[in-house]
């Protein structure tokens, strides 16, 4: 399957600050989806992305389709301690049509 | 509104038992459906794909199998578990072109 390059793999930042992490993949997707998982949980949808140049946001959360449709990247602003867990993005090779693959996760860890 | 069912939510079993999960999702017809794993909480697998009954596309040879029975139902199975086997596994649907995938609440299985 498809290789999504997600980074960083870990983030531990300060309650209030801003994080940015992004995913990148080696061919072109026309899908690119972010999720948050919680332990024990199955990953929760937080934004999504169906053409190039979007910018999508959700409250704190803002997300962006990028230009070259091989990468996509995902800011959340002012940090609180209910952000932590771990991220995924996950995304539609144009390819291929059916099948999402998912990035590694970055794991978010606030402190207070 | 729809909804996805998936269990049971945790299962331990021994070495060489078969093993049958079952995902249901409602308030849709015709969905996608998708298996994925997922080891030491990181990095989901896609494992199996279904865009209709009785379509099953294959992403990783492995001991597991999958079927879909009726238009809502997805079955992950194996005759012989192996302790490679253990692990997180998710179900998720998705509708119409350009539409996400959305998860339920996985089960965690242990072979031992």
């Amino acid at each position: 399957g498809q290789q999504l390059n997600q980074s960083p793999q870990s983030m531990f930042i300060q309650e209030g600050e801003d994080v940015s992490m992004n995913c990148t993949s080696s061919s072109i997707f026309n899908t690119w989806l972010w999720y948050k998982q919680d332990p024990g949980e199955g990953p929760v949808l937080l934004i999504a992305l169906y053409k190039a140049g979007e910018l999508t946001s959700n409250g704190r959360l803002t997300a962006q389709f990028g230009i070259t449709r091989k990468d996509s990247f995902l800011n959340i602003s002012a940090s609180i301690p209910s952000d932590v867990g771990i991220y995924f993005c996950a995304g539609q090779p144009y390819a291929t049509g059916n099948q999402f693959y998912f990035g590694t996760g970055t794991s978010l860890t606030v402190i207070p | 509104s729809q909804t996805i069912h998936q269990w049971p939510a945790t299962l331990v079993q021994p070495v060489g038992s078969p093993l049958s999960l079952e995902c249901t999702v409602e308030g849709t017809s015709n969905p996608n459906l998708y298996w994925y794993r997922q080891a030491a909480g990181r990095g989901l697998q896609l494992l199996f794909y279904s865009v209709g009954i009785g379509q099953i596309s294959s992403e990783v040879p492995q001991n597991l199998s999958a079927s879909r029975p009726q238009d809502r139902q997805f079955i992950l199975s194996s005759k012989k578990l192996l302790l490679s086997d253990s692990g997180f596994y998710l179900c998720a649907w998705r509708g119409p072109r350009y539409s996400p995938l959305h998860f339920g609440n996985g089960t965690r299985l242990t072979v031992t």
